[in-house]
């Protein structure tokens, strides 16, 4: 149980172009999730959080404007890269928890690897 | 602030040796600690927990950790490393309130040779 998938796994746009990363938990309900960036060989690095129904908390330095986020139900939050640039270029990685296991871990997804030329 | 340190970037051991990666961590109150793996082009996917009770906990693919209150740690073990183990390991903490996220140490890469 508690599987969170997350599509595409791997992406490549040109630079202006916008690009939308889904993140659907499957056999549970979140009505919190969060996006993390990978650079390589780095740690993970908490982008913004995702509340259901309302608008996301993104961490200090995230342009939200860039990084758009909506979650609209409670098993879907979607990332939107706007106006994609090569230096946005990352391994992109959602999670979730169940919504009423505070104790519960995250549970990830497979990622996205984002390729801006 | 939460934070997390793993001192190590990288964990060298032979095939049936104990192996530990290290982790200490800096949190207001009490933490909840978690160990992930994560392979190449992966997600991660979730090794254990400490929330509390035990200080040694047991979790997946053979694995243990145990928390260290005074020493603010929680190292990961395993008494018998397999080639299969080698991936990239992070410690990850989080305070007790709903809703906060994980903050992940830097990560150690275990390469595990035959």
């Amino acid at each position: 149980g508690a599987v969170v998938s997350q599509h595409p796994s791997r992406v490549i746009c040109k630079s202006g172009t916008s690009v939308k990363i889904e993140c659907r938990s499957l056999d549970f309900q979140a009505t919190t999730m969060f996006w993390y960036r990978q650079f390589p060989k780095q740690s993970l690095m908490l982008m913004a959080t995702s509340n259901e129904g309302s608008k996301a908390t993104y961490e200090q330095g995230v342009e939200k404007d860039k990084f758009l986020i909506n979650h609209a139900s409670l098993t879907l939050s979607t990332l939107t890269v706007t106006s994609a640039h090569p230096e946005d270029s990352s391994f992109y990685i959602c999670s979730a928890r169940v919504s009423d296991g505070q104790n519960s871990p995250l549970h990830f997804g497979n990622g996205t690897r984002l390729t801006v030329t | 602030a939460q934070s997390v340190a793993q001192p190590e970037d990288q964990v060298n051991v032979a095939e049936g040796n104990p192996l530990t990666v290290k982790c200490t961590y800096s949190v207001s109150g009490n933490p909840y600690l978690f160990w992930y793996v994560q392979y190449p082009n992966r997600g991660l996917q979730f090794l254990l927990k400490y929330i509390t009770g035990d200080n040694l906990v047991k979790g997946s693919y053979g694995f243990e950790a145990e928390f260290n209150k005074s020493q603010t740690s929680f190292h990961l073990k395993k008494p018998s490393a397999l080639v299969s183990d080698s991936a990239l390991y992070f410690c990850a903490v989080r305070e007790i309130q709903a809703g906060t996220a994980l903050i992940f140490g830097k990560g150690t890469t275990l390469s595990v040779s035959s």
